[in-house]
């Protein structure tokens, strides 16, 4: 059973671009989450979908925002980018709330 | 208060000893509770899940939870140097769809 699937792996942009990170739950899946991973911070929730609706979000500024699509396939975007958002940003899926949730590989964002 | 609160380490045990991680939460409405071990440079990885007050036993590793103290712990018997990690304990707050992680406890097994 393949496991949750985060792309690119690694990404460098420069201050004010934006980028979109995407991420492919595991078969059957209906939640995905993503989070945020720094050293400092730990890991902090940025929003959970399911079945296509946010049904969460946390504590970050309106440039980061996210979607899913009919296929449980997520994307997190974020626009205008600081050199404060460098971090692992990391991407969950549970078969529905309150279940386990298994996470990608993440994807590693250097803002430069 | 802060939602989920581990010790952050690090903590040091000897090869083949017991290894015991300890984390709080606030939300007394909370119904399941996780353990990931997570590596450096690498994804947190889930280990063991509790939904019940008592003990859950799955190989070397033990979680227990006391949902009148708000208190969840994972014992790690047998610790090897493998289990160097950062141990992150993750709560369900209710219904808000949102999974809230401590901290983490580093832990450095020594051969």
């Amino acid at each position: 059973k393949a496991g949750v699937t985060q792309t690119p792996r690694y990404l460098i942009k420069t201050r004010g671009q934006q980028v979109t990170l995407s991420c492919s739950p595991i078969s059957g899946h209906r939640s995905v989450s993503w989070y945020q991973q720094t050293p400092g911070q730990g890991l902090q929730f940025l929003f959970e979908y399911f079945s296509e609706t946010q049904r969460n979000k946390g504590n970050f500024p309106g440039r980061f925002s996210g979607r899913q699509f009919s296929n449980s396939r997520s994307e997190m975007n974020v626009s205008t980018l600081e050199l404060g958002d460098s971090a692992l940003y990391l991407c969950a899926s549970r078969r529905v709330e309150n279940t386990e949730a298994f996470f990608g590989q993440g994807t590693r964002l250097t803002v430069v | 208060q802060k939602e989920v609160e581990q010790n952050s380490g690090p903590l040091s045990v000897p090869e083949g000893a017991i290894a015991s991680l300890n984390c709080t939460y606030s939300d007394r409405g909370s119904q399941s509770f996780f353990w990931y071990r997570q590596y450096s440079g690498k994804s947190p990885e889930l280990i063991m899940f509790i939904y019940s007050n008592g003990d859950k036993e799955d190989g070397r590793f033990t979680a227990q939870l006391n949902k009148a103290s708000q208190y969840v712990s994972l014992l790690i018997r047998d610790s090897q140097p493998s289990d160097s990690a950062t141990y992150l304990c993750a709560v369900n707050q209710g219904s808000n769809y949102k999974l809230t992680f401590g901290k983490g406890t580093l832990l450095t097994v020594n051969p």
